[in-house]
C-alpha cells in the first residue's frame, strides 16, 4: 500500500488565490522530504527539499517566498502555493526517502494535479 | 547540457519484443543510479536500482558504465503492461538525498 500520501490528488483553483497541498508518511518518520514540480511530458524537477524543524532549501530558480514549505513534523510537509497564475498549472509530487541501505531510494505520494484559471 | 539526458521515444515495440533505453548523466560525482516507471499522470515508481557489476532483476537488466557515464535498461520479453514512460535517475554523492531525473522514455508495447 501507499507509503506516502498527498491532499488534495486534484485541485483547481482562480488565479490570485492560495493553494496548500499536504505529504504525508503513512508509517514511517521522514526528517526530509523532497518537493517535485512535472509538466506535461516534461521530467520531474526538484523544487525543494523540505527539511523538518528548519528552513527548506530551494532549487535555483524556484521563488521561495512563491512556494511555502512547512515541515512541522516527521511525518507532514506541506506546499503552498501562493498568488497562483495559470503558469503554477502543474503536477506537484512530494517524495520521502525511504532510509534504506540504497540510499537514493524514495517513496513519491501519488501527486497533485493544480489548474489555475 | 542536461544533467540526465535520455532519448524521449516514443518506442513502439511488439508484444516479446526486446528493447533498450540508454542514459547518460554529465557529472562524475554520481554515486547511485536508478531506474523508475512512471505510468500516465501517476507518481514514479522505482523498477530497480543499477549496480557497477550490473543487475537482473527478472526481464529487466540494468547496467552501468562509470567511465562513459552511461546506464542502460534491457527489458526482454515485452508485456502490454510494461507500456509506462521509464526514468533515468542519478544521485549525487554526499549526505543529500537528492535525485536529478531524466526526461524519462515512453515505451509503448502493441498487441
Amino acid at each position: 500500500g501507499a507509503v506516502v500520501s498527498q491532499h488534495p490528488s486534484r485541485v483547481i483553483c482562480k488565479s490570485g488565490t492560495s493553494v496548500k497541498i499536504e505529504c504525508r508518511s503513512l508509517d514511517f518518520q521522514a526528517t526530509t522530504m523532497f518537493w517535485y514540480r512535472q509538466f506535461p511530458k516534461q521530467s520531474l524537477m526538484l523544487m525543494a527539499t523540505s527539511n523538518e524543524g528548519s528552513k527548506a532549501t530551494y532549487e535555483q530558480g524556484v521563488e521561495k517566498d512563491k512556494f511555502l514549505i512547512n515541515h512541522a513534523s516527521l511525518t507532514l510537509s506541506t506546499l503552498t502555493v501562493t498568488s497562483a497564475h495559470p503558469e503554477d498549472s502543474s503536477f506537484y509530487i512530494c517524495s520521502a526517502p525511504t532510509g534504506g541501505i540504497f540510499t537514493g531510494e524514495q517513496y513519491f505520494g501519488p501527486g497533485t494535479r493544480l489548474t489555475v484559471t | 547540457r542536461k544533467e540526465v539526458e535520455q532519448d524521449p521515444g516514443p518506442f513502439n515495440v511488439p508484444e516479446g519484443a526486446t528493447v533498450a533505453f540508454n542514459c547518460t548523466y554529465s557529472n562524475s560525482a554520481s554515486q547511485s543510479f536508478f531506474w523508475y516507471r512512471q505510468d500516465c499522470r501517476k507518481e514514479p515508481k522505482l523498477l530497480m536500482s543499477v549496480y557497477s557489476s550490473g543487475n537482473e532483476d527478472g526481464r529487466f537488466t540494468a547496467q552501468l558504465n562509470r567511465a562513459s557515464q552511461y546506464i542502460s535498461l534491457l527489458i526482454r520479453d515485452s508485456k502490454l503492461s510494461d507500456s509506462a514512460t521509464y526514468l533515468c535517475v542519478v544521485k549525487y554523492g554526499g549526505a543529500t538525498n537528492k535525485l536529478i531525473f531524466g526526461t524519462g522514455t515512453l515505451l509503448a508495447v502493441q498487441p
